[in-house]
């Protein structure tokens, strides 16, 4: 049982490139969430999912897109990388249907280690 | 909207000392409260969670955390630390809002144990 796997682990981009990072889930968890994580600042959410094709913002929304095509898939796109986006990327999923809702932690991915130059 | 604050941004211990992080949370209504704690280059574990019951709630390697509802209050606690325990622990608030769960974390507090 993996649970929550992210790739790429690691990446270095220039400015202006794109990329996407992928996360996936094994545990039939209906709700997805990226975080970036920088130093002194915790745990920041960038966007989630509550289900397969449907996606909101979060806290830090901007120069990210998401997709969420898939249950088990949500995709993290940056258009036109910046410097700011440097960051430690994860991803989260939660939430098992027939359980309680709130009643339920989050599953962590190991992080994607994300440098723009 | 909630917000979780948490006391310390770095504590420093020595092996066998006690061990007290703060955290607070601002939000009126009924809240799932949760300790993660990410050792160095790992990903974030859960430590401990409360949901409803006995306020007072035992987690794994000996923590444990108080949940206060008068002082909105969620702390981590362990009577003696060890140099594994260093790592960066954050709080998290789960409450339910219009689109499922909302999942807020503290900025963290990183432990160092000296051995």
């Amino acid at each position: 049982n993996a649970g929550v796997t992210q790739t790429p682990k690691f990446r270095v981009l220039k400015t202006g490139q794109s990329m996407t990072l992928l996360c996936a889930q094994d545990m039939n968890h209906e709700y997805m969430y990226w975080y970036r994580q920088d130093p002194g600042m915790g745990l920041r959410l960038i966007h989630y999912s509550v289900g397969e094709g449907t996606t909101a913002k979060g806290e830090v929304p901007d120069g990210y897109n998401v997709s969420r095509l898939k249950k088990q898939n949500f995709l993290l796109g940056l258009e036109s990388a910046a410097p700011s986006q440097t960051s430690v990327y994860f991803c989260a999923s939660s939430y098992t249907p027939g359980q309680a809702l709130t009643n339920q932690p989050q599953h962590f991915g190991d992080g994607t280690r994300l440098s723009i130059l | 909207a909630q917000s979780v604050s948490q006391h310390n941004h770095h504590v420093i211990l020595s092996e066998a000392a006690s061990l007290e992080l703060g955290c607070n949370y601002s939000y009126g209504g009924t809240v799932n409260l949760f300790w993660y704690v990410q050792y160095p280059g790992q990903h974030l574990q859960l430590l401990l969670k409360y949901f409803s019951g006995d306020p007072l709630v035992k987690g794994i390697k000996g923590f444990e955390a108080e949940f206060i509802k008068s002082k909105f209050s969620f702390n981590l606690r362990k009577p003696s630390v060890q140099w594994s325990d260093t790592a960066e622990y954050f709080c998290a608030v789960c409450s339910r809002d219009n689109y499922g769960q909302n999942f807020v974390f503290g900025p963290g507090t990183r432990l160092s144990v000296l051995p």
